[in-house]
């Protein structure tokens, strides 16, 4: 069974103070792994996509990694308007499954 | 650019009713995902359809049934309810596996369904 673990599962920061949220996982073989931020009561805000080992994107203050046990989401000088849940998941690949399987998510609070 | 969009936005009904939720895909995507959302939780996965087909069933309760239509627009049908039901639904959309090498999927803002 595909199982992601996030942590830590909230985080506050003062705005300018980078850190780094951890997404670990465990998948028969990983299709793609992808970060969502979730506000309240919204839908989940489509982030990145990582395929493989190795692999980096980066948007604006974000930047994300990827190895094969773990991914890291690094926010570097975060500002206020970052405050919110960020959510990793994980699709396993094989046939027409392409479900995504979530972790319990990272809540971030960014102080001025 | 066009989002998903999910209609009702908000939906109160009473235990054993029934309730209809529905979902209208990017344009040109052809895959619809449903995700059930409780207080406090991650998204879980019900059900997946491509091309009108299902292509994927989770922990969906067989209270629940759901279609994708020829216009790929789908809807969740939802009987009997239950106070558990309460929670948020969320539709996400996709290019097909045929279509698409980057699996992205793109959520919609939500059904918040109340069961009183």
């Amino acid at each position: 069974e595909d199982q992601v673990t996030q942590s830590p599962e909230a985080l506050r920061l003062q705005e300018g103070e980078s850190s780094s949220l951890n997404c670990s996982y465990t998948v028969s073989g990983l299709r793609g792994l992808f970060w969502y931020r979730q506000d309240p009561g919204k839908g989940p805000e489509f982030l990145f996509t990582l395929y493989s080992a190795g692999e980096e994107k980066e948007k604006e203050r974000l930047k994300a990694t990827l190895t094969k046990k773990e991914s890291f989401l690094h926010i570097t000088a975060p500002k206020p308007e970052d405050s919110a849940t960020y959510l990793c998941a994980v699709q396993a690949r094989g046939g027409s499954n392409y479900k995504l399987t979530f972790g319990k998510g990272t809540l971030l609070t960014v102080n001025p | 650019a066009a989002g998903v969009i999910q209609s009702p936005r908000h939906l109160i009904k009473e235990k054993r009713e029934t309730a209809t939720l529905k979902c209208y895909p990017i344009p040109r995507h052809d895959t619809v995902y449903w995700y059930q959302q409780g207080p406090g939780q991650d998204p879980q996965f019900l059900i997946s359809f491509y091309e009108k087909m299902q292509s994927d069933k989770g922990s969906i309760p067989d209270r629940f049934s759901a279609q994708q239509f020829s216009d790929y627009h789908s809807e969740l049908n939802m009987s009997s309810l239950e106070l558990g039901d309460s929670a948020l639904y969320f539709c996400a959309s996709s290019l097909g596996w045929q279509r698409s090498t980057s699996y992205e999927q793109y959520f919609g803002p939500g059904t918040r369904l109340t069961v009183t």
